[in-house]
This record gives structure tokens, sequence and C-alpha cells, in this order.
């Protein structure tokens, strides 16, 4: 089953804006994942952020994650055409036969426009 | 490195036919993922092999599909038969063994369309 779900579905900006992607999950997790899809590719690990951090920097890239409440965000500065794919959240759950598998979430579609 | 290689990159099939994906992990790396991603969503597991072993086949539809990593390397995924639902694009993932940041690495996957 799909544990994390993420906000909004699909996003449109123009370049050099930021932009902003949320996940919630529903269970304990060791660590929550960022994912880049590009059109027709596999997926692609961006950041990795572990239950006891609360921010990550990654060039451009900055992860929030709050336990409380289940959630996380991915915040991209500056736009650029080429970051146009979808960005998947994926959890790393703690308890039993889940901890070892990634759950991902439904994705968000991110379109670039120059 | 290498990274995953995934064979065909296409195909299509008429319903009730059999088809087989192939896979091969980046080298050194113990477990194998199979996902299925359908149009617009994230990518669903549906086996996990760590070395030759199955470690969480909980979403396989064992009725129609089947997996195999007989040497611990290379695997293989099988349809049969198809079903129009099954069209969707097939990720093999890889990971290292006792990685307690599961960081997975992903091949271009197949692409699937049952008609």
């Amino acid at each position: 089953s799909q544990q994390g779900e993420e906000d909004p579905q699909a996003l449109s900006i123009q370049e050099g804006e930021n932009a902003t992607m949320n996940c919630s999950y529903k269970t304990s997790i060791n660590n929550l994942q960022w994912y880049r899809q590009n059109s027709g590719r596999g997926l692609v690990h961006l950041i990795l952020i572990r239950s006891n951090e609360r921010e990550k920097h990654s060039g451009r890239l900055r992860v929030t994650l709050d336990t409380s409440k289940k959630s996380s965000s991915l915040l991209i500065t500056a736009s650029r055409a080429a970051d146009t794919a979808s960005y998947f959240c994926a959890t790393h759950p703690t308890r039993g036969q889940g901890a070892q598998k990634l759950v991902f979430g439904q994705g968000t579609r991110l379109t670039i426009n120059p | 490195e290498a990274g995953v290689a995934q064979s065909p990159r296409y195909k299509i099939i008429e319903k009730r036919q059999s088809v087989a994906f192939w896979c091969n992990p980046i080298s050194g790396h113990a477990t194998l993922y199979w996902y299925q991603q359908i149009l617009g969503q994230g990518p669903k597991l549906l086996i996990q092999f760590q070395n030759n072993g199955v470690v969480d086949d909980s979403q396989l539809p064992k009725d129609r599909f089947s997996a195999e990593r007989l040497k611990g390397v290379d695997s293989t995924l099988k349809i049969q038969p198809a079903k129009l639902e099954d069209s969707a694009v097939y990720l093999c993932a890889s990971s290292r063994i006792a990685d307690s940041k599961n960081i997975q690495y992903f091949g271009a996957g197949t692409r699937l369309s049952v008609l």
C-alpha cells in the first residue's frame, strides 16, 4: 500500500522560482527519502533525512521533516528547466517486514516553464 | 560503476500472452527489487530478493506473476497470462546488503502495454 501522500499532485512554476512539495506518511520511520523521475526513466535518489533530523540541505535542495506531524517537505530553490520531473517521497519504516523496504508516495509532477 | 540494466525497454503484447523482463543489478548489490508503476502513480513493490532468497512478495499476484534470482545476481520477472490491467512500467532496483539507509538504485524500466 502507498504510505506517502504528496501534495500538490502537480505544480507548474516559472524558471527561477522556488518549488515546494509536501509529503505525509502514516507509520514510524527510520528515514525519509526523495527521488526524482524524469519522463520515461527510472527513479534517482536525491536526498535522505533520518528520523532524528529536522532539516537537510544538498545544493539547491532543502528537506524538512516533522515526525510529530508525520510530514516532510522538499524545497527546490532557483528552479531550472532541467528540474522538470516527477518527485516522490519514500519512507523507510521501522517495524517488521516493512523495515526492509521503501514505500513510495504518489508523486508530485513539477513543470518548470522557461 | 555501471547502473541497473533492464531489458527490454518496451514490450507490447495481447492479453493472455506471457512476457518476461530481465534485470541485472549493480555489481555487489545483494538486494534486488521489482516494482510496478502504473501511469500517474508511485512505484509499488512486487517482490524483494536478498541474494537468491525472497524477502517480501506480499504484493505479488502469484496466480500470474513469478520472479526468480537463481544465482543471486540477475533476475527475471514473468507474467503469464497477462491482463489489460498489467499495463505499466516495471522497474528494477538494487541496494547494498545491510544498508541501514536503504537507498535504492533504479533501472530505466520496461514499459509494458497489454492490448
